[in-house]
């Protein structure tokens, strides 16, 4: 069984410009979970989706966002972008919504931001 | 401040050393959870601990969950150098979940 895949690996930007982030889940898993991962904050949950709907959000500003599509893929967008956002972007997914359920994790997006 | 403190945030030892990473929160929580990250990879769910008190084993590794469900330990017998990576552990807060800042351990052979 394939694991949950992330595209790009790496990403390099510089300021002010955007960026999406890709994530395949585990076949059958419907919810995507995407989390920021830097050495000063470590893991922090952006937000998490659900057959198509924003179930929980984390506190980060709106220039944050993402969708989940009907096969459950599920996309993040960064906009303007800056220095500070750059990080390892990870996303899990598991089959339900909820605190029952275990997140499998993928490798991550590193983005850097120049 | 961090909702899951976890301490030491790095340990550096021999092979064959025992050693123990601990977990600790003001908050109550219903579970806690471990995982391990090594470099390029996300982090792998090593075991969920859900009852005050409870003790899971795995292998060399065990894992316990306070009595007042707000802080948990894990402690590795024997450490091998496959056991170098970054220790996490998280819990469900408000539905989110919310992981401690680390220990990264290194296992000198």
């Amino acid at each position: 069984k394939a694991g949950v895949t992330q595209t790009p690996r790496y990403l390099i930007k510089t300021r002010g410009q955007q960026v999406t982030l890709s994530c395949s889940p585990i076949s059958g898993h419907r919810s995507v979970s995407w989390y920021q991962q830097t050495p000063g904050q470590g893991l922090q949950f952006l937000f998490e989706y659900f057959s198509e709907t924003q179930r929980n959000k984390g506190n980060f500003p709106g220039r944050f966002s993402g969708r989940q599509f009907s096969n459950s893929r599920s996309e993040m967008n960064v906009s303007t972008l800056e220095l500070g956002d750059s990080a390892l972007y990870l996303c899990a997914s598991s089959w339900t919504s909820g605190s029952s359920d275990t997140q499998y994790f993928g490798p991550g997006t590193r983005l850097t931001v120049l | 401040t961090q909702l899951l403190e976890q301490s030491p945030q790095f340990l550096s030892i021999q092979e064959g050393e025992n050693l123990t990473v601990y977990c600790n929160s003001s908050s109550v929580f219903s579970s806690l959870q471990w995982y391990r990250q090594e470099p390029g990879e996300g982090p792998v769910l090593l075991v969920t601990v859900v009852t005050g008190g409870e003790v899971k084993k795995l292998k060399r590794l065990t894992f316990q969950f306070g009595d007042a469900r707000k802080d948990s330990s894990l402690h590795i017998t024997a450490a091998q150098p496959g056991d170098t990576g970054l220790y996490l552990c998280a819990g469900f807060y408000g539905n989110k979940l919310v992981f401690g800042a680390g220990t990264i351990l290194r296992v000198k052979s």
